[in-house]
């Protein structure tokens, strides 16, 4: 199984910040990964997929890269409502479907 | 719009079996693989089990194999998960998703994402 390894588990910041949140794999995925947002009490959301794609209705502050073994998402300028958890998720060997074990953005 | 509705959870016995449901719309739901992904109290996403757009294939985590089914009843547009045996671990939200796939051709496709998620269903096992 492929195994999703975030960096870091939380991290704080404060709005107008750009903030990097990583992913890697354990081997592998092409661009075969997907990034969701996820706020408190709420489903979670697609915000980047296939790597570097911007989900519709998706802000352009956010933005995705890698491609292998590591990733990255790119919050540029955050905005209140982007405090929230974030998770990579591959679909490149599957099943499973795996992901990673999410960052949580706070306001610092 | 698309839209996913879960129902079925509860507060069920260890041990014991529950069905969640799945109602999707706004969309040609016999064109699309449907999923469901868990998280347990402050916990991250958990996949759980994934059916094809056509039920030709099925697939479940180690975690449910063996306990857990995934179906559809596409007329109604409806995904199940019929749940046994459950355990304490069971205990999470469950999320149906839709998989959406990009270009397919020769046995595989391009992408494949998880574009649409219902508000959830909480199953709670508890003596």
């Amino acid at each position: 199984d492929i195994q999703m390894t975030q960096s870091p588990s939380s991290l704080s910041a404060s709005v107008g910040d750009r903030v990097t949140v990583t992913c890697r794999a354990s081997q592998s995925i092409g661009t075969y990964l997907n990034w969701y947002q996820q706020k408190p009490g709420k489903a979670p959301e697609l915000l980047i997929y296939a790597a570097s794609n911007l989900q519709s209705g998706v802000p352009s502050r956010f933005s995705g890269s890698g491609s292998g073994t590591d990733f990255t998402l790119t919050i540029t300028s955050l905005q209140p409502e982007d405090f929230a958890t974030y998770y990579c998720q591959q679909s490149h060997t599957v099943p499973p479907y795996t992901f990673g074990q999410g960052t949580k953005l706070e306001i610092k | 719009q698309v839209q996913l509705v879960e129902s079925g959870g509860g507060v069920v016995q260890p041990g014991r079996s529950l069905r969640l449901s799945c109602a999707a719309s706004g969309f040609n739901f016999r064109s699309y693989g449907m999923l469901w992904v868990r998280q347990a109290p402050g916990k991250g996403l958990e996949w759980v089990a994934y059916i094809w757009f056509d039920g030709t294939y099925k697939y479940y985590a180690d975690s449910v194999k063996g306990r857990s089914t995934i179906s559809r009843d596409d007329p109604n547009n409806m995904v199940y998960l019929q749940m046994d045996s459950l355990r304490d671990d069971d205990t999470a939200m469950y999320y149906c998703v839709r998989s959406n796939r990009g270009q397919c051709g020769s046995g595989s496709c391009s992408s494949e994402d998880f574009d649409y998620w219902g508000q959830g269903t909480l199953v709670t096992v508890s003596s």
